[in-house]
């Protein structure tokens, strides 16, 4: 069984929707990122999160330690959001494990 | 600050050649990270080195891959006689000297394809 496993794998939506992507992972972590791969390949990290709930701009991200579940809403999604989402927890060892991600397309 | 500095960004090498690949972290950045992202797969850990030193080099194929991260310039991955199958993206991440739970900086990658 894969330590971090996202879901949905692929997800087509229309622009506007609300678009929710969740991780969930069997290792003890000390922190979670979200990342988000663009289709030119580079990578940005758009959340590193601990507990609770953090949002920048349309994006929000929640963290539930005990449950070992976290979850990225984009709220009004928009045709450029359309990326690779990729849910990466640190361990205690400050070593980060990626999940295989999300593939999100919006339509306009 | 021009952030995580990756050149080449694209790489063609033949099967036998060596390939280097270069990172400059962030400004005040000491500690560097390489990620290997095979076709259709999820990134992967490789090696972790702070200046001068490797830190973490679980995920480094045993052979043929070395890393190192000289007291001046870049972080370099070297690949010496490099297959088809090290063909990937190889992205940097780097991040302060500090504590711990600090956020990673990822470079824009280097896209390696072997002929």
């Amino acid at each position: 069984k894969n330590e971090v496993e996202q879901s949905p794998q692929n997800l087509t939506a229309q622009e506007g929707e609300f678009i929710t992507i969740n991780c969930s992972y069997s290792v003890g972590i000390s922190a979670l990122h979200w990342l988000q791969q663009h289709p030119g390949g580079g990578i940005v990290s758009l959340f590193m999160l601990s507990s609770g709930k953090k949002k920048h701009g349309r994006l929000i991200a929640t963290i539930n330690i005990q449950e070992k579940h976290s979850s990225l809403h984009i709220t009004a999604s928009h045709p450029r959001d359309s990326a690779v989402y990729i849910c990466a927890p640190e361990n205690r060892d400050d070593k980060i494990i990626f999940g295989k991600g999300t593939r999100l397309h919006i339509l306009p | 600050n021009a952030g995580v500095m990756q050149n080449p960004r694209h790489l063609v090498r033949r099967r036998g050649q060596e390939a280097r690949l270069r990172c400059s972290p962030m400004k005040g950045h000491s500690h560097v990270y390489w990620y290997r992202q095979l076709p259709e797969e999820g990134l992967k850990f490789m090696v972790y080195l702070q200046k001068e030193n490797i830190i973490d080099e679980s995920g480094m194929p045993k052979e043929r891959f070395s890393a190192e991260f000289p007291k001046e310039g870049p972080s370099i991955l070297r690949i010496q006689q490099v297959v088809r199958g090290d063909s990937a993206a190889y992205f940097c991440a780097s991040s302060p000297f500090t504590e711990r739970n600090t956020e990673a900086f990822f470079g824009q990658g280097t896209r390696l394809t072997v002929v």
